[in-house]
């Protein structure tokens, strides 16, 4: 157990909708990363957040969004979603921000469009 | 073509045998790190490396970094059931970056049989 938390576990949906997951990091890690798993793309950084601040930006869609709240959780917003959203949808925390800062994942959330 | 690639992309081994998985930069590595998946499940760390010629063991695996040849080997000796997995490995982009995405490779899946 990485001490990371993802809700939910599994999602399913349809074309169009929009949903929300979410994710505590690990007690006293500042830092969340948000990466997407599919089988064609492989393990894709989305975005970080550190401290309640967007600190880097990778591969997300404007349809995407997330947020980092004052007790550092943070959520991952999807909307207009597509089939080819699906995916393993995965968050990790790091204490600090920055250069070799060791990230731990959380068990991830799969998110299944129909 | 991908930034880091992983060979073997699968690997059956024997029970008691031992195995190397390697990961190879087309850039320079300036942290690298190793994870291991269960299949849909979250990411555990291993290992991380960070200079050239740094070598670092847990239990029966063992990880080194040639900063020269831009590549890091995974090496597990007498290989157990609870090995199997997927391997991969991450990289930081930046030296002394403000920020941590991760570059993650392709993946090495290995079963082991008993």
């Amino acid at each position: 157990d990485s001490g990371v938390t993802q809700t939910p576990k599994h999602l399913i949906t349809a074309t169009g909708q929009r949903v929300t997951l979410r994710c505590s990091p690990r007690s006293g890690d500042l830092s969340v990363y948000w990466y997407q798993q599919s089988l064609d793309q492989g393990l894709q950084f989305l975005i970080q957040y550190y401290n309640g601040e967007e600190r880097a930006k990778g591969n997300i869609l404007e349809r995407f969004s997330a947020q980092q709240f004052p007790d550092l959780h943070s959520e991952l917003n999807l909307s207009s979603l597509e089939l080819g959203d699906s995916a393993l949808y995965f968050c990790a925390s790091s204490h600090r921000d920055g250069y070799t800062d060791t990230q731990y994942f959380g068990p991830g959330t799969r998110l299944t469009v129909l | 073509s991908q930034e880091l690639e992983q060979s073997p992309q699968s690997l059956i081994v024997q029970e008691g045998k031992n195995l190397t998985i390697n990961c190879t930069s087309s850039k320079t590595l300036y942290g690298l790190y190793w994870y291991k998946q269960k299949y849909g499940e979250g990411l555990i760390f291993l290992m991380m490396l960070q200079k050239g010629g740094e070598e670092k063991s847990h239990e029966k695996i063992t990880a080194k970094l040639d900063e020269k040849k831009q590549q890091s080997s995974l090496h597990i000796t007498a290989s157990q059931p609870s090995h199997a997995g997927i391997y991969l490995c991450g990289a930081d982009r930046e030296y002394g970056g403000a920020t941590n995405k991760l570059i993650f490779g392709t993946g090495t899946l290995l079963a082991v049989q008993p």
